[in-house]
């Protein structure tokens, strides 16, 4: 079935470092790819997404661009903020559209 | 808008005890689903909802009854908790019938069954 993979965390990095968080995914067919964010406390939210090969989703500057040939959708931050500091989830809809395939969530941590 | 709500927030059963989790939306979303989240595991589906009238069942529904009476609400039932239901529970709702438009999520119940 359809699946994503993420990167294991925890991740903690300075204020102003670069973020990576690796994605892959398995799926039928050429399903939208989301990243979805949960600050502490809160529901999940819609951080971007993707539609298509080559897209690139974009958000309060995070980057993630979705990648055929390696079936891949890392999410990216040039200089991450305290306030980044959440759990991070890559998702896709299941090929039939009723259910939301969720990666087990990387949780960043920023310090000042 | 309110969004999604859910009710309670917190709640502690015990093993065999019933109990309905309450969610609510004011979009007029067609798609509601229910989720729980364990750790390292993400979300997993329980039971989702294309409209009024209309459930199914999602990754792990064993122990889990819904029901959509209206476009609005879409309430989880425990049947007879057990400790293995221990987990935060996530309501969510979006536009149209599908997974592939963006799911807006509740604040979450987190259940604990002793």
């Amino acid at each position: 079935g359809d699946s994503v993979t993420q990167m294991e965390g925890p991740v903690t990095l300075s204020e102003e470092a670069f973020l990576t968080i690796n994605c892959t995914y398995t799926a039928t067919g050429y399903p939208s790819l989301f990243w979805y964010v949960q600050y502490p406390g809160e529901g999940l939210q819609l951080l971007l997404k993707a539609t298509k090969a080559d897209d690139k989703g974009s958000n309060k500057g995070f980057e993630a661009t979705y990648r055929k040939e390696t079936t891949s959708f890392h999410l990216e931050k040039g200089s991450v903020q305290v306030s980044d500091s959440a759990v991070y989830f890559c998702a896709l809809p299941e090929y039939n559209n009723n259910d939301m395939r969720f990666g087990a969530g990387t949780r960043l941590t920023v310090k000042p | 808008n309110a969004g999604v709500t859910q009710t309670p927030k917190f709640q502690v059963l015990k093993t065999g005890q019933s109990m309905t989790l309450q969610c609510a939306q004011d979009m007029n979303h067609e798609y509601m689903s229910w989720y729980r989240q364990d750790p390292g595991m993400g979300l997993r589906l329980i039971h989702y909802s294309v409209g009024a009238g209309i459930t199914d069942q999602g990754e792990v529904p064993n122990g889990y009854n819904v029901s959509r009476s209206t476009t609005e609400d879409f309430p989880l039932r425990l049947l007879s908790a057990a400790p293995s239901q221990t987990s935060v529970y996530f309501c969510a709702s979006s536009y149209g019938t599908g997974t592939y438009n963006e799911q807006f999520f509740g604040p979450g119940t987190r259940l604990t069954v002793l």
